[in-house]
Order: C-alpha cells, then structure tokens, then sequence
C-alpha cells in the first residue's frame, strides 16, 4: 500500500542554520511521484517540487534542496540558512500512476525558525 | 494563467445547519478538482474528487457530498454540520495528466461548527 511517513512532527531552529525535513514512503509501484508542499500559517498549500521516479538527480532552487534515493525510499528537504519566512507546516506526498490522480499526502512537519 | 478561487474564507455554524462551500477554477478547461480537509493539527483528508461533470468520487463516508454542476466549479456541501466537521477545508484543481499532475490548492475555507 502506498504511504508517506513524516517522522518529525514539528522542528525549531535558530534563523540561518540548515535544516533538513525527512519523508520515508513505501509503493508498489515503479513508476511514481513525489512532491513537496508548502503550507504558511494562511493555510494555503504551496507547491514546491515534483520529481519522477526515473530521476533520481539531487535539485536544488535557492535556499532549498532535495535528495531523492530511491533504494531508501526517502525524499528529503533541505532548507540552507533559514529565514522565518520558511516557517511553515511542510507536506511530503507520493502518487502512483493509474491512481486515480490521487496524491498521498505525508502528516506534515512544522517548522519554526526562530529570530 | 490559471487561479482558484475558494469562499468563504472563515464560516461558523451550528450544529445541525447546513453547508455549502463553493470552489471555482479560472484560466482552464476540463480539470480534475478535489476537496481535502485537515483537522486542527493535522495532515489532509481527501474527501472527494471529480474528474469530469457529475462524476464525483468519495473517498470518506460521512455526512458530506459534493457536486460538480459546471466544468470549473466544485461544491461541498452538508444537510446538516457535525461538530466533527469542523477544520480546514481545501480545494484543489490538476491538469489531465494524471498522476504527474500537480495539484494547485485554493486559500482554504476555515469551518468552525459550534
């Protein structure tokens, strides 16, 4: 059965550290996607990044990166010099082709960047 | 460029009344839209999903349904609100892609039932 895991429920760190955000999930599938979401407290959720399961390419936009391992299963986020902009409840999701067009969305891990 | 628009943004009801909770799309034909709900503190529910009009998909039972009378609009709605039905309600469209497809949410509608 498919499934996200977010381990860290909530995370505080002092502005300008890395931080990083874990996602573990488990499929049937070998063909997939992953996504990352970001949701500040407006509530909103903000897309952030989509990556295949073909493409195991580390990527990286600004402050903001993503290892992708495949033989882990694991597609984590990593913040570098954190601003409390980037405070925000961050949502890890998987979905699997012929699913219906379903995303499996993570629980969420909160993060708090203190001043 | 597409948009997705939700409303309202903030709604307190009674117990027992009901519910009506509309999301429409802009800037695109044919999408798929869905309805989530995230309860205080925790991740998203997917509800419902539409892929066309008048095709609806639940994926919870409960007291909540949903329509699709036009391609771009997307209702939630309740005979009769729960206190258990309270939270973040979110919608969302995607492209026909299919599971490639990212889903691109509204500002989410926050429901207190008291």
């Amino acid at each position: 059965a498919q499934k996200v895991t977010q381990a860290q429920t909530e995370i505080s760190v002092v502005e300008k550290e890395d931080v990083t955000l874990d996602c573990v999930y488990e499929t049937r599938d070998t063909t997939y996607y992953l996504f990352w979401y970001k949701q500040p407290p407006s509530g909103e959720l903000v897309f952030l990044i989509r990556r295949n399961s073909f493409d195991e390419q580390n990527e990286i936009s600004g402050r903001y990166s993503w290892n992708f391992q495949k033989s882990t299963s694991s597609f984590n986020f990593t913040i570098t010099a954190s601003q409390v902009v980037d405070s925000a409840v961050y949502f890890c999701a998987l979905s699997e082709v012929g699913r219906d067009d379903k995303i499996i969305f993570g629980k969420g891990t909160r993060l708090h960047i203190l001043p | 460029s597409q948009t997705i628009h939700q409303w309202p943004a903030t709604l307190v009801q009674p117990v027992g009344s009901p519910l009506s909770l509309e999301c429409t799309v802009e800037g695109t034909s044919n999408p798929n839209l869905y309805w989530y709900r995230q309860a205080a503190g925790r991740g998203l529910q997917l509800l419902f999903y539409s892929v066309g009009i008048g095709q609806i998909s639940s994926e919870v039972p409960q007291n909540l349904s949903a329509s699709r009378p036009q391609d771009r609009q997307f209702i939630l709605s309740s005979k009769k609100l729960l206190l258990s039905d309270s939270g973040f309600y979110l919608c969302a469209w995607s492209g026909r892609g299919g599971s490639m497809d990212i889903q691109y949410f509204g500002a989410g509608t926050r429901l207190s039932v008291l």
